[in-house]
């Protein structure tokens, strides 16, 4: 069983809607949790971290992290056809001097106009 | 643009050959890490490189070596190559130096092997 579970997708939603990403772990040592986005053949863009749990809120973004759980999501708001990408969670300990990060596979939204 | 420079972005080669992929990291950020990305396998992790020493291995082949060198580029050595080793092969960097010390990863925009 992989560490991190994550739905591939497609997800396909039309513009302006909510869009729901999710990430599951197994890990109870992560304390670190990444979204990044990928376009294709592109590298990973960091959008939003949180450290622990709690919510976070960056503009049409929201992450959420629940530890009881081992659950954590990527809200869109007002979905653009820009946000067309492979959305990737990725979680780690906590290092001072960094350590790997563990990737969902990925889940791949459209947005159509 | 993160600031973390790969080079080159696509390599071909033939099974049996050897290729260096370089990465810059951001200014300042003395971790690097270098990862892998394949369709079945997502991004695995292969080996971290912190201020010139090697900090942790993932799922690094023995045919992969890699080092960082006094000006905090890093360097990952293929050999051997097969055709499973096509892949995109993606640096990163961060900076024990933030406040979320070095837990924080920037991506470079990676290079593509392609071993035929």
């Amino acid at each position: 069983q992989k560490e991190v579970e994550q739905d591939p997708g497609p997800l396909s939603v039309p513009e302006g809607a909510i869009v729901s990403l999710n990430c599951t772990y197994s890990n109870s040592a992560f304390q670190y949790f990444m979204w990044y986005r990928q376009y294709s053949r592109k590298g990973p863009e960091l959008l939003m971290y949180t450290y622990s749990s709690g919510n976070k809120e960056d503009g049409r973004f929201t992450a959420q992290v629940d530890k009881s759980s081992k659950y954590i999501s990527l809200f869109i708001r007002d979905s653009q056809p820009s946000d067309s990408a492979t959305y990737l969670c990725a979680m780690s300990i906590n290092s001072n001097s960094g350590y790997a990060l563990n990737f969902g596979k990925g889940t791949s939204l459209l947005v159509t106009p | 643009d993160s600031g973390v420079t790969q080079t080159p972005k696509h390599l071909i080669t033939a099974t049996g050959q050897r290729v260096t992929l370089r990465c810059s990291p951001r200014s300042g950020d003395l971790s690097v890490y270098w990862y892998q990305q394949s369709l079945d396998q997502g991004l695995q992790f292969l080996i971290q490189y912190y201020n010139g020493e090697e900090r942790a291995k993932g799922n690094i082949l023995e045919r992969f070596s890699a080092q960082q060198f006094p000006d905090l580029h890093s360097e990952l050595n293929l050999s051997s190559l097969e055709l499973g080793d096509s892949a995109l092969y993606f640096c990163a960097s961060s900076d024990p130096s933030s406040t979320s010390g070095g837990n924080i990863q920037y991506f470079g925009a990676g290079t593509r092997l392609s071993v035929l």
